[in-house]
């Protein structure tokens, strides 16, 4: 079925430790994105994408960093977790700069 | 100043009434507004989005842009216990495609 999945659904880490969030979607969007949603903060912007090798950064980039070498895979990796990255992570693509977007089914991520 | 800016509720209203969700942003050169619903636990869904000044409809829900008082409002008619869940308004600005969410408000629609 065409669509748009995370992995993991779940994911228990400690800090320090490096962890890769995976987003694959398979309608050939070319915008992803990456939120994390947090209680009181809505959905912040991590990192986003316009196509494949072209990345920007968002309204919370600083721990993160993202790669797009095919169009349909956009990880997000926690290079070095912390506690104040506990969160739930959404994914999200769009096939142009104006279309709503399609969201994944969320990775919760506990960092203890 | 947030770019995107909600009340964050919660707002209560009784079945049937009409709830309005009113969202504010600072980009003046935003080009496309939406709104999405989501339930706990749950992914935002797609409610509506719009472009243009003026009103759009959609069965019960009505959404509304005034880009000169930068303001996207959200209309729901015959408000239904199963619409209680968060609304999230987001806007795009001209940008390259970044999108941006209010916090959201909260609606609880009591039968």
């Amino acid at each position: 079925d065409a669509g748009i999945t995370q992995s993991p659904r779940y994911k228990i880490t400690e800090t320090g430790r490096q962890v890769t969030l995976m987003c694959h979607q398979t309608w050939s969007h070319s915008y992803m994105f990456w939120y994390r949603q947090d209680l009181g903060h809505g959905l912040r912007l991590i990192y986003y994408s316009a196509a494949a090798d072209i990345t920007d950064k968002g309204e919370v980039p600083d721990g993160y960093v993202v790669s797009r070498s095919k169009t349909e895979n956009f990880p997000l990796t926690l290079e070095s977790a912390t506690r104040s990255q506990t969160s739930v992570y959404f994914c999200a693509s769009s096939p142009n700069v104006n279309s709503p977007l399609h969201f994944g089914n969320g990775t919760r991520l506990t960092v203890t | 100043q947030k770019e995107v800016e909600q009340n964050s509720g919660p707002l209560s209203v009784p079945e049937g009434a009409i709830a309005s969700l009113n969202c504010t942003y600072s980009d003046r050169g935003s080009q496309s507004f939406f709104w999405y619903r989501q339930y706990s636990g749950k992914s935002p869904e797609l409610i509506m989005f719009i472009y243009s000044n003026g009103d759009k409809e959609d069965g019960r829900f009505t959404a509304q842009l005034n880009k000169a008082s930068q303001y996207v409002s959200l209309l729901i008619r015959d408000s239904q216990p199963s619409d209680s869940a968060t609304y999230l308004c987001a806007v795009r600005g001209n940008q390259g495609g970044k999108l941006i969410f209010g916090q959201g408000t909260e609606l609880s629609v009591k039968p």
